[in-house]
């Protein structure tokens, strides 16, 4: 079984500032995919980012980056030039692809201090 | 766009009743899911489909059922209902190898 573990339960952050949100995981498969999910307070899952294992390059959208260290089992997600609208519970997750369902951490909440 | 509708964003319901939590999806995708979550503890799946009447117990089963008699729509079944069963509740659909895309969820509570 997979287990997702995100050793910040909450982090504070200034507007435009850089900040990293860490993850972990645990897995005996050699292919799968991770995500990082946002929910902000209207409660809508919203996928940030995605990598896939298979992939040795660090998936980047806009502002959002990960550093994913496959040896490590290690998959943080960071943020650059905050902003207001970043605020949100943040899961990392797991999926082996496929029909099965996403293993998530229990989230790392972000605020955002203007 | 991936649109993924659940029926209610607030429930209340009593002990003891027969609950429904409907989800229909509008992308033709071939994998359902519902999950529940707890503060504290993220999402936790119970139940997954991956085709019309087919079904696969997730992590946390006990005291739910689900039905897929049709592709687009997912049903969860909260056959008597109970207090611990208080939660928001999340569907999604995926195709295969894809992300999933997640309804606004429900959130239900059992007096």
């Amino acid at each position: 079984a997979q287990t997702v573990t995100q050793s910040q339960p909450e982090m504070s952050v200034q507007e435009a500032e850089t900040v990293t949100l860490s993850c972990t995981y645990d897995t005996s498969e050699s292919d799968y995919y991770l995500f990082w999910y946002k929910q902000p307070p209207s409660r809508q899952m919203i996928l940030v980012i995605r990598q896939e294992a298979y992939k040795q390059q660090n998936a980047t959208e806009n502002r959002f980056s990960v550093n994913f260290q496959k040896a490590a089992k290690s998959f943080s997600l960071k943020i650059s030039d905050s902003q207001l609208g970043d605020a949100a519970m943040y899961f990392c997750v797991h999926s082996g692809g496929g029909a099965d369902g996403l293993t998530f951490g229990k989230g790392t909440h972000l605020i955002i201090q203007p | 766009d991936v649109k993924v509708t659940q029926s209610s964003r607030y429930l209340v319901k009593r002990t003891g009743e027969k609950v429904f939590l409907e989800c229909v999806q509008d992308m033709d995708h071939e994998n359902m899911f519902w999950y529940r979550q707890d503060p504290g503890l993220g999402l936790r799946l119970i139940y997954f489909s991956y085709d019309v009447k087919m079904k696969e117990k997730g992590d946390i089963p006990e005291g739910y059922s689900v039905s897929r008699e049709k592709k687009e729509r997912f049903s969860l079944i909260l056959e008597s209902a109970s207090t611990n069963q208080t939660s928001m509740y999340l569907c999604a659909s995926s195709t295969a190898f894809q992300p999933q895309h997640f309804g606004d969820g429900t959130r239900l509570s059992i007096l």
